[in-house]
């Protein structure tokens, strides 16, 4: 099946610094990839809908000029963190789509921020 | 109903028991109900994906139903096995986005 990968998969970085994590679609190309966030004991809510070659959409109350996103190819969707802090400590997760209806997720970013 | 909601919260069986879990979701402008399975350090896997009300999935021991009029999808482990320890998340899809539950832990004793 479709094949999404997440780099890295976790990260301690100090407050004050930006994070980048990437999400790779390995054997498929996707306009479109969903960036989530889980607290723990919570469930994933959606952040932003990162659209290959255009801007993303954001949900509400999620900064946009706090969680950068681009989409600069079929098979590439970072997402910068910048100047984090410890709230924003959370597991990150991104997914696509591989088809109409089939939705595959990468492993997930561990960030902690001290 | 707003939001997704799962019940119970966890669950502990024995290995041979079957056992179900609720997925609740708004039935206004429903597109899809998905259900993963996912395990501690790994992505999460989809397990199904349903459309129409009153469809019936089955996928080895685990099937799922759906009735969008209520908003309502089951989730049914026959004979559960210890490697089916998991979280089983759905998700209720509407207009291209995701919304999931906070999910069923599954625990399943030898």
């Amino acid at each position: 099946g479709a094949v999404v990968s997440q780099h890295p998969s976790w990260v301690i970085c100090k407050s004050g610094t930006s994070v980048k994590i990437e999400c790779r679609s390995l054997d498929f190309q996707a306009t479109t990839m969903f960036w989530y966030r889980q607290f723990p004991k919570q469930s994933l809510m959606l952040m932003a809908t990162s659209n290959e070659g255009s801007k993303a959409t954001y949900e509400q109350g999620v900064e946009k000029d706090k969680f950068l996103i681009n989409h600069a190819s079929l098979t590439l969707s970072t997402l910068t963190v910048t100047s984090a802090h410890p709230e924003d400590s959370s597991f990150y997760i991104c997914s696509a789509f591989g088809s109409e209806y089939e939705q595959y997720f990468g492993p997930g970013t561990r960030l902690t921020v001290t | 109903i707003l939001n997704v909601e799962q019940s119970p919260q966890s669950l502990h069986v024995q290995e041979g028991d079957s056992t179900n879990f609720t997925c609740s979701f708004p039935s206004s402008n429903f597109y899809a109900l998905h259900w993963y399975r996912w395990e501690t350090a790994k992505s999460p896997e989809a397990l199904f994906v349903m459309t129409l009300n009153g469809d019936e999935k089955k996928k080895g021991r685990i099937s799922a139903t759906l009735n969008t009029k209520e908003g309502y999808s089951y989730l049914y482990i026959k004979g559960s096995q210890p490697e089916d320890s998991a979280t089983y998340l759905c998700a209720s899809e509407d207009a291209g986005k995701s919304t999931f539950g906070d999910g069923t832990t599954l625990t399943v004793k030898p």
